[in-house]
């Protein structure tokens, strides 16, 4: 069973706008959640974090917002640009689970079109 | 290196041949990953190196997949009589830290197996 879902898997949106990536999971002990972006050909690029402890951590055109009670985040990219079209995977650690390894889910796809 | 170095990219293997899979982590980098990415799936854990010491490999599917780091550096994933649903990415990941918080892990492009 995924404990870590991403519902979409893709999505499609105009230059300029704003793209919301969602990610839900089941296990209340994740004590962190990370976003990696991935080119086709590539590894996965950490691209931000969040501590459960946190409901918002922005980092320039990237913001992660995380409702622990409703066990949901999402990323929000503002302005959207064309180099942003990648698959965008959503993941999360139980640090008291494990050795710290990442639980994936499946990635959207995302397409900023010009 | 730069950044985390994976060989070979691509490896064509015929089923029941065995294959050896390298990842050249970051130097100085004390956590090293091994997971196994799915057509159309994230990529799942399958086994965690502090140094030289194999602390996690719960996510290996059988007894044919064997990974080492015997100087703690480089590390190889080994899978013994390979089969179809062997066939996936393996992605390397390595970071300076125990457990990688605020920077995540950085990856490697993976090595493309594929088993006919």
């Amino acid at each position: 069973d995924q404990q870590v879902k991403q519902n979409s898997p893709s999505l499609s949106v105009q230059e300029g706008r704003i793209s919301i990536l969602n990610c839900d999971y089941t296990n209340s002990m994740f004590d962190y959640f990370l976003w990696y972006k991935k080119y086709p050909a590539e590894g996965p690029t950490f691209l931000i974090s969040i501590s459960s402890i946190k409901d918002k951590n922005e980092d320039g055109r990237f913001t992660v917002f995380l409702n622990k009670s409703a066990k949901h985040l999402s990323l929000h990219i503002v302005p959207s640009q064309p180099g942003d079209s990648a698959v965008y995977f959503c993941a999360a650690i139980d640090y008291g689970g494990s050795q710290g390894n990442l639980i994936f889910g499946k990635g959207t796809k995302l397409s900023v079109k010009p | 290196g730069a950044g985390v170095s994976q060989s070979p990219r691509y490896k064509v293997a015929k089923r029941g041949q065995d294959v050896a899979l390298r990842c050249d982590p970051i130097s100085g980098h004390v956590s090293l990953f091994w997971y196994q990415q799915a057509l159309g799936q994230g990529p799942e854990f399958l086994t965690y190196f502090q140094n030289e010491a194999q602390l996690d490999k719960s996510g290996l599917p059988s007894d044919r997949f064997f990974a080492e780091r015997p100087e703690g550096s480089v590390s190889t994933l080994k899978i013994q009589r390979t089969q179809q649903e062997d066939s996936a990415v393996y992605l390397c990941a390595s970071s300076f830290q125990t457990r990688a918080i605020h920077y995540g892990y950085t990856f490697g492009s993976g090595t493309r197996l594929t088993v006919v």
